[in-house]
């Protein structure tokens, strides 16, 4: 069973399209994330959410909108996509705010052209 | 501002042990974790320690001192499967991961 689902694996688009990123955790856990990660392997967090209640926004463009169905899921939707957007983005959860070990997703490698 | 250090790249003989160290600067701390990431693939969990001193899980060991904001990763009886890059991870003040720019092992025959 897969634990951290996310869709699509790959999504390649062009500049000044919106795309969204679905992911969907059948752990029972309370928190979820969003990463990005650039092609120096560096692990920046976006958003942080705790029963679908945002916790942690970074400092990222609010051309990224999160949003929360249910605590279960939590999909990413990006506006007028930029060339600079091109990274692999993780969707992880954990059992709560405290927890220590975080499941990750597969990661969507998105390619902006 | 918060960081944390690690080596960008390391590299072992197969069968050997390597260490790779993580010295953070954070506000507040609740803990330091490692995780490792094979190329193309997710960061899965290895550890994680609140407390000062050794904590081993098979193979692999973390280490942390709190006085110093240093920890380490070691892996015993390298082998070439343990190829991948490992980050370390600190909670912070907020219970916020501030992650490291990670370390890629790279093992030889």
């Amino acid at each position: 069973d897969t634990a951290v689902s996310q869709t699509p694996k790959y999504l390649v688009t062009q500049m000044g399209n919106d795309k969204s990123i679905k992911c969907e955790q059948n752990l029972g856990h309370d928190t979820m994330y969003w990463y990005k990660q650039d092609s120096k392997k560096f692990l920046k967090i976006m958003f942080s959410y705790n029963n679908k209640e945002l916790i942690i926004n970074e400092t990222v463009p609010n051309r990224f909108s999160p949003k929360s169905p249910d605590k279960a899921h939590l999909n990413l939707h990006i506006n007028s996509l930029e060339l600079g957007d091109s990274a692999v983005y993780f969707c992880a959860s954990s059992q709560d705010q405290q927890g220590w070990e975080q499941y990750f997703g597969p990661g969507t490698r998105l390619t902006v052209t | 501002g918060q960081s944390l250090e690690q080596p960008s790249e390391v590299t072992a003989v197969e069968g050997a042990i390597v260490q790779i160290n993580c010295t953070y600067q954070t506000s507040g701390f609740y803990g330091l974790s490692w995780y490792q990431q094979h190329d193309g693939g997710a960061p899965t969990f290895l550890s994680y320690n609140a407390l000062d001193g050794l904590e081993e899980t098979g193979r692999f060991s973390s280490f942390l001192s709190r006085s110093d904001s240093y920890g380490y990763l070691l892996l015993q009886e390298l082998q070439m499967k343990d190829s991948a890059s490992y980050f370390c991870a600190v909670r912070d003040s907020n219970y916020q991961l501030i992650w490291g720019a990670g370390t890629k092992l790279i093992i030889k025959p």
